[in-house]
């Protein structure tokens, strides 16, 4: 079956610091990947996604890459901000199949303190 | 272009009733699926609708339902309220092809006392 595994948080950096969450997966099939981000009191939010292998997603400074040999797509930011501060996702939706469902991970928190 | 958007955001119920709850996709979205959101089960899947038709339907008893309108508009329904169903409800709309991205709404929080 599909599922998603992500990084345990809560995970706190000080301003500036490099973040990296990473995000394994498990797909029967050909899987987009995406990580949304969720701030509190809000919905979710598509931060990035990637389509197939190889590709690079990158959004507000984040980013991640598609890597079907170790199913893999971790995010990463060089520098965080106190306003990155949230909770992030990582998720998958496979194709060729009937509907659009998508897996998440548990979500990964993320403090940036100043 | 208007997000998708839920009604109520917040709601109080009372074991044992049920509750109603409202999504509008994002204009020309034909898809709308449910999640459920706890701070133990994280992000559980419920159904999507397309087109009217249920498409997919998670691992949740028969008490949640849900259904689509002819204008894409979806609600869903619990009936019979447990204090275990006080979540977070997200709906979010796409495309609906399979890969698509989804678009969520902000979320109907449900607290059963």
């Amino acid at each position: 079956g599909n599922s998603v595994t992500q990084m345990e948080g809560p995970v706190t950096l000080s301003e500036e610091a490099f973040l990296t969450i990473n995000c394994t997966y498990t797909a029967t099939g050909y899987p987009s990947l995406f990580w949304y981000v969720q701030y509190p009191g809000e919905g979710l939010q598509l931060l990035l996604k990637a389509t197939k292998a190889d590709d690079k997603g990158s959004n507000k400074g984040f980013e991640a890459t598609y890597r079907k040999e170790t199913t893999s797509f971790h995010l990463e930011k060089g520098s965080v901000q106190v306003s990155d501060s949230a909770v992030y996702f990582c998720a998958l939706s496979e194709m060729g199949t009937t509907g659009n469902q998508f897996y998440f991970g548990t979500g990964t928190s993320l403090t940036v303190i100043p | 272009k208007a997000g998708v958007t839920q009604t109520p955001r917040y709601l109080i119920k009372t074991r044992g009733q049920q509750v109603t709850l409202s999504c509008s996709p994002i204009s020309g979205h034909r898809s709308v699926s449910w999640y459920q959101q706890t701070p133990g089960q994280g992000l559980q899947f419920l159904f999507e609708y397309f087109s009217e038709t249920q498409r997919n339907k998670g691992n949740f008893p028969g008490r949640f339902s849900g259904r689509q309108f002819s204008n894409s508009r979806s609600e869903m329904n619990v009936s019979t309220l447990e204090l275990g169903d006080s979540a977070l409800y997200l709906c979010a709309s796409s495309g609906g092809t399979p890969g698509n991205t989804i678009y969520f709404g902000e979320g109907s929080w449900l607290t059963v006392v």
